[in-house]
């Protein structure tokens, strides 16, 4: 099976713009999170879909929203870009494993805002 | 909401030795504790987890332990390998969806 693939690999955006990343499931899993990596901050949550539907929501401010289709692939966008979003931008999608939900993690959307 | 807390930030080990991370949690309702493992450039990829029914677990080399009570959990990696090095996160979440609230992350380094 492929993995959790996102696309674009890497952005640069200058402040006050907007940004759409993308998130393909593995085939079969219905849950896609995202999260935010930066440096000494770890991972934070942003948001969970299900079903298309947005299941959970971290503490970020509204610029950040984001959806799901009905193919399970999900969407990230970010108005307004500040200097502070700068990070790695992961998602994942999960499979529960008979103990837990396991998230399996794509490669990341790395966004630098200038 | 849950705060997950993760010490050390770095540790360095000789090849051989053990490794111990540690993570408190805050929400008693917390019952799943999964460890990811990062290497650098790569993805974060789940090497161990346990539930809040479960006091231990073990894999090989690597184990984890729960103390409810206490509300902290526990990495310990034994006869630790250079391939060991990497960034490890601990996590903590419920059974209402996939939200997981991360540790900070300890970054290891094994000496050879």
């Amino acid at each position: 099976k492929a993995g959790v693939t996102q696309t674009p690999r890497y952005l640069i955006k200058t402040r006050g713009q907007q940004v759409t990343l993308s998130c393909s499931p593995i085939s079969g899993h219905r849950s896609v999170s995202w999260y935010q990596q930066t440096p000494g901050q770890g991972l934070q949550f942003l948001f969970e879909y299900f079903s298309e539907t947005q299941r959970n929501k971290g503490n970020f401010p509204g610029r950040f929203s984001g959806r799901q289709f009905s193919n399970s692939r999900s969407e990230m966008n970010v108005s307004t870009l500040e200097l502070g979003d700068s990070a790695l931008y992961l998602c994942a999608s999960s499979l529960w494993q008979g103990v837990g939900e396991k998230l399996f993690f794509g490669s990341g959307t790395q966004l630098s805002v200038l | 909401g849950e705060n997950v807390e993760q010490h050390p930030s770095t540790l360095s080990v000789q090849e051989g030795d053990s490794a111990v991370i540690k993570c408190t949690y805050s929400d008693s309702a917390s019952n799943y504790f999964p460890w990811y493992k990062q290497e650098l450039g790569k993805r974060p990829q789940l090497i161990i987890d346990i539930r809040s029914n479960v006091g231990e677990k073990k894999d090989q080399r690597i184990a984890v332990t729960l103390n409810k009570t206490a509300k902290h959990f526990s990495l310990h990696i034994t006869e630790t390998q250079p391939e060991d090095s990497a960034v490890y996160f601990c996590a903590a979440s419920k059974d209402t969806g996939n939200q997981f609230y991360f540790g900070t992350g300890t970054s290891l380094t094994v000496i050879p």
